[in-house]
């Protein structure tokens, strides 16, 4: 079945840093990707729709210029935290929709634990 | 109020016992999701449903499409099927409900 990878898995930074996690769909391509956050305890919540070959479509309330999507090729999305500060601490995770057996349906990333100090 | 609801929140059962877990929502869907995460953070997509129900093993999902209303059932609950479930509206994007933790005690 298709799969989708999540790099890295896990980051500890410095509030102020720059943090960037790969989102990869290994055996098929997507021109869409999905990043999503989640809190402790609680679901995931839609951040921004990653376009390849165009700009990324965020919801409201996420800052376009603090969390920078590049969707460069068919296979790669990458989520750039610039400046990151400790409320920024969440999981980050992608997904891609992909046919299988002839109905679209979603694969999720592992997801990428951000802790910043 | 959320545009997706699950209930309940929390789910204990012992093993053996049918589940059932509920979702609501009061959006226009293309599909429904339940998706299975388990601690570690990983997620999986279980069903995706437009009408009607599917079949996965011990798992059933149903859906009524009239009533905005889907059902996630586990039959012969196992203690590895402890994990949260959550349902998700296919608008265009997802819309999760805020997850049902189930914990199958041996």
């Amino acid at each position: 079945g298709a799969v989708v990878s999540q790099h890295p898995s896990r980051v500890i930074c410095k509030s102020g840093t720059s943090v960037k996690i790969e989102c990869r769909s290994l055996d098929f391509q997507a021109t869409t990707m999905f990043w999503y956050r989640q809190f402790p305890k609680q679901s995931l919540m839609l951040m921004a729709t990653s376009n390849e070959g165009s700009k990324a479509t965020y919801e409201q309330g996420v800052e376009k210029d603090k969390f920078l999507i590049n969707h460069a090729s068919l296979t790669l999305s990458t989520l750039t935290v610039t400046s990151a500060h400790p409320e920024d601490s969440s999981f980050y995770i992608c997904s891609a929709p992909a046919l299988a057996g002839g109905t679209d349906t979603q694969y999720f990333g592992p997801g990428t634990r951000l802790t910043v100090l | 109020k959320n545009e997706v609801e699950q209930s309940p929140q929390n789910l204990t059962a012992q093993e053996g016992e049918f589940i059932t877990i509920n979702c609501s929502y009061s959006v226009g869907i293309s599909a429904l999701h339940w998706l299975q995460q388990h601690p570690g953070g990983g997620i999986v997509s279980l069903f995706m449903l437009s009408s009607g129900k599917k079949k996965h093993g011990r798992l059933i999902a149903t859906i009524n499409i009239q009533e905005k209303h889907s059902s996630l059932h586990i039959t012969a609950s196992h203690p590895r099927d402890s994990a949260v479930y959550i349902c998700a509206a296919h608008t265009g994007k997802l819309i999760f409900g805020q997850g049902t933790t189930l914990q199958v005690k041996p």
